[in-house]
């Protein structure tokens, strides 16, 4: 069964460095999302993405955040000056094509990365 | 802005016996969806189950089904013979109907299952 992949699966940083998660979402899915965890906490929206922009983001999601799809496969968040309160575990997610009675299709999660900033 | 609301933190249940987790929430479109997501110690989110609010029929997946109350805005998880693999935490979600929309996600329920 296809599946959405994350790496790494745990990342260690500095605060105040920057880190990109890496998504591989499932290969004919057309609408990204990205989601955190913070510890103890529920799962919380951050972006989703669609036809290579952004479709919806949170007040979470401000200019230390940015979502990349270099290429077919890939999708990436970047957080580019990390703080202590960034550390969570970050969940990717894809769906497919949507429309008609195929739109309630799930989001397909991956496993997460577990962020983790010292 | 939807919000789902999870008022069980924690819940325990015997092996075999049945438990019902409550979710209710609060929106004012009248066609969205509603999901049971479960989430074990690896962290992975796995959609347990499904509902459409434009369909009246609840839905069942072999022991998880759900009482839907679309009046009440309620949307409750029952798990019938408890197995030891079914402790968890358990998400509910919310997503309006529109191809590209965000899952709003409850608090979560602990869910121990004693053998």
């Amino acid at each position: 069964e296809p599946e959405v992949t994350q790496t790494p699966s745990h990342q260690v940083t500095q605060m105040g460095q920057e880190v990109i998660l890496r998504c591989v979402p499932i290969s004919n899915h057309l609408y990204f999302y990205w989601y955190r965890q913070i510890l103890g906490q529920k799962v919380e929206f951050l972006v989703s993405f669609y036809n290579n922009e952004i479709s919806e983001k949170s007040e979470i999601f401000d200019d230390q955040f940015s979502v990349e799809r270099p290429d077919g496969s890939n999708f990436t968040l970047k957080i580019r000056s990390t703080k202590l309160e960034d550390s969570a575990m970050y969940f990717c997610a894809s769906r497919g094509p949507g429309g008609g009675p195929l739109e309630a299709l799930e989001q397909y999660f991956g496993p997460g990365t577990r962020l983790t900033v010292t | 802005a939807q919000t789902v609301t999870q008022s069980q933190p924690e819940m325990s249940v015997q092996e075999a016996e049945t438990v019902t987790l409550s979710c209710t929430y609060d929106t004012s479109e009248s066609d969205y969806y509603l999901f049971w997501y479960k989430q074990p110690p690896s962290r992975q989110m796995i959609l347990v189950i499904r509902q459409e609010a434009y369909k009246q029929q609840n839905a069942t997946e072999n022991r998880f089904s759900v009482n839907f109350q679309k009046a009440a805005k309620s949307f409750s998880l029952k798990i019938s013979d408890s197995q030891l693999g079914d402790a968890a935490m358990y998400f509910c979600a919310y997503r309006m109907r529109g191809s590209g929309s965000r899952l709003t996600f409850g608090e979560g329920t602990q869910l121990t299952v004693n053998p």
